[in-house]
């Protein structure tokens, strides 16, 4: 079945280290979306993609950096830049159709800094 | 830009009874609207969605919204609540270049037994 894979489901980061969240969609999807979610706050856009190659910043991109190597693949980076970094991020993708298709969305990564 | 509303955060319905969770959106162009539902550490799912087709939108498990344009609205209800729809909802509009999502602030609902 068709859908988004995002690893680890649970992430532990210590003071100052760099964490990599994965995001792998095998639904042909052109775009892809990095969001972040706090209690109380809804959802957040930190990134999102297009195309391959190509990324623009989200509301939140303070802090994280993502790649776009492969139309399959959006690897989001937390970096020690992020002063707040526990969340819950979610990743999505749509169809270059676009809303008509609907949204796909991953099952998360809960990012706990220890 | 858009922006979503949704008024109230904590919903408490009992068992059988209306669940109403408001929402409101503004926009300069007629938007793409969603409805989704999300269990505790889980992914969001699609309730139902708002395409520029009918304005009652019927979802699964019962749920439904109406698009109201002279009200900036779309408020999602169920005719009688069951213990399983005790979750968090958020309602969302699309940016009709991008397709960027903007959320509210979800609204999480407990029935009672």
């Amino acid at each position: 079945d068709g859908g988004i894979t995002q690893s680890p489901k649970y992430l532990f980061r210590k003071e100052g280290q760099n964490v990599t969240l994965s995001c792998e969609q095998n639904l042909n999807h052109d775009a892809m979306y990095w969001y972040r979610q706090d209690p109380g706050q809804g959802l957040r856009l930190i990134y999102y993609s297009q195309i391959v190659n190509d990324f623009q910043k989200g509301d939140i991109a303070e802090g994280y950096s993502v790649s776009r190597e492969k139309k399959e693949s959006f690897p989001l980076t937390v970096t020690s830049a992020q002063k707040n970094p526990t969340a819950f991020y979610l990743c999505a993708s749509i169809p270059r159709g676009g809303p008509d298709y609907g949204y796909t969305f991953g099952s998360g990564t809960r990012l706990t800094v220890v | 830009a858009q922006s979503v509303t949704q008024l109230g955060s904590h919903v408490s319905v009992s068992e059988g009874a209306l669940v109403l969770l408001r929402c409101n959106y503004s926009s300069s162009v007629p938007p793409y609207l969603f409805w989704y539902v999300q269990y505790p550490n889980q992914g969001l799912q699609l309730l139902l969605k708002y395409t520029s087709a009918a304005t009652l939108v019927k979802g699964i498990n019962g749920f439904e919204a109406e698009f109201k344009k002279s009200e900036t609205s779309f408020h999602l209800t169920k005719p009688s609540a069951h213990m399983s729809d005790a979750a968090e909802y958020f309602c969302a509009v699309s940016d009709t270049n991008d397709y960027k999502l903007s959320f509210g602030a979800g609204t999480t609902v407990t029935v009672r037994a």
